[in-house]
């Protein structure tokens, strides 16, 4: 496996459900990020993770969470989610969690499509 | 706020033209500036990154910024009907998280 992997790539869940996205990067990054993408909507990062310690929360509900168990491997855990969080789901990776004016890329996995029935 | 301003489109364009994509970014302060390239259904897929002022060529593509105008663009030359996607601009500085823009919708006609 090269690059940034996620599962499942289909998701589609009642309200009342628990699930887990999972994400794994296979590039020696330090940094983890999940974004969600609606429709007509800019990309909304989420979560930030760097050196699996938690540096950006962007006021997400509670009904989202994340756990960064090591430095390659990224879950969020799904549990009472609305029908208005459908979205595809992304996870992305950098060298590290501090933008800096030099390389420091986010590369992004194929995402989970999330249908909240 | 900050804000990452993008025509959504759709940009269309004939085979072989140059493809002309802008964004405009409200933080004065921005360091980083990248453009993604998304396929329907697919995620983003980085293709540019530039970091200062002028020009920066990469095949095909050419990656302009001008900080003064906070101002970035994406000139695709030869345009191929395979360059048809949503175009994201995205823009960070300092500390502080990237930010994207919604997109522009490119469709190269052949």
């Amino acid at each position: 496996e090269t690059g940034v992997t996620q599962t499942p790539r289909h998701l589609v869940m009642g309200m009342t459900n628990k699930k887990s996205l999972k994400c794994e990067q296979h590039l020696g990054h330090n940094a983890m990020y999940w974004y969600k993408q609606s429709a007509k909507k800019p990309l909304e990062l989420m979560f930030v993770y760097s050196l699996e310690e938690r540096v950006e929360n962007n006021s997400v509900p509670s009904r989202f969470s994340p756990e960064c168990p090591n430095s390659s491997h990224l879950f969020l855990h799904l549990h009472t989610l609305q029908p208005e969080d459908s979205a595809l789901y992304l996870c992305a990776s950098s060298q590290d969690g501090i933008p800096r004016q030099t390389d420091n890329e986010q590369f992004f996995g194929p995402g989970t499509r999330l249908t909240v029935l | 706020q900050k804000e990452v301003e993008q025509n959504s489109g759709p940009l269309s364009v004939p085979e072989g033209a140059i493809a002309s994509l802008n964004c405009t970014y409200s933080d004065r302060g921005s360091q980083s500036f990248f453009w993604y390239r998304q396929y329907s259904g697919k995620s983003p897929e980085l293709i540019m990154s530039i970091y200062s002022n002028g020009d920066k060529e990469d095949g095909r593509f050419t990656a302009q910024l001008n900080k003064a105008s906070q101002y970035v663009s994406l000139l695709i030359r030869d345009s191929q009907p395979s360059d048809s996607a949503t175009y994201l601009c995205a823009v960070t500085g300092g500390s502080e998280k990237l930010v994207f823009g919604k997109g522009t919708k490119l469709t190269v006609n052949p």
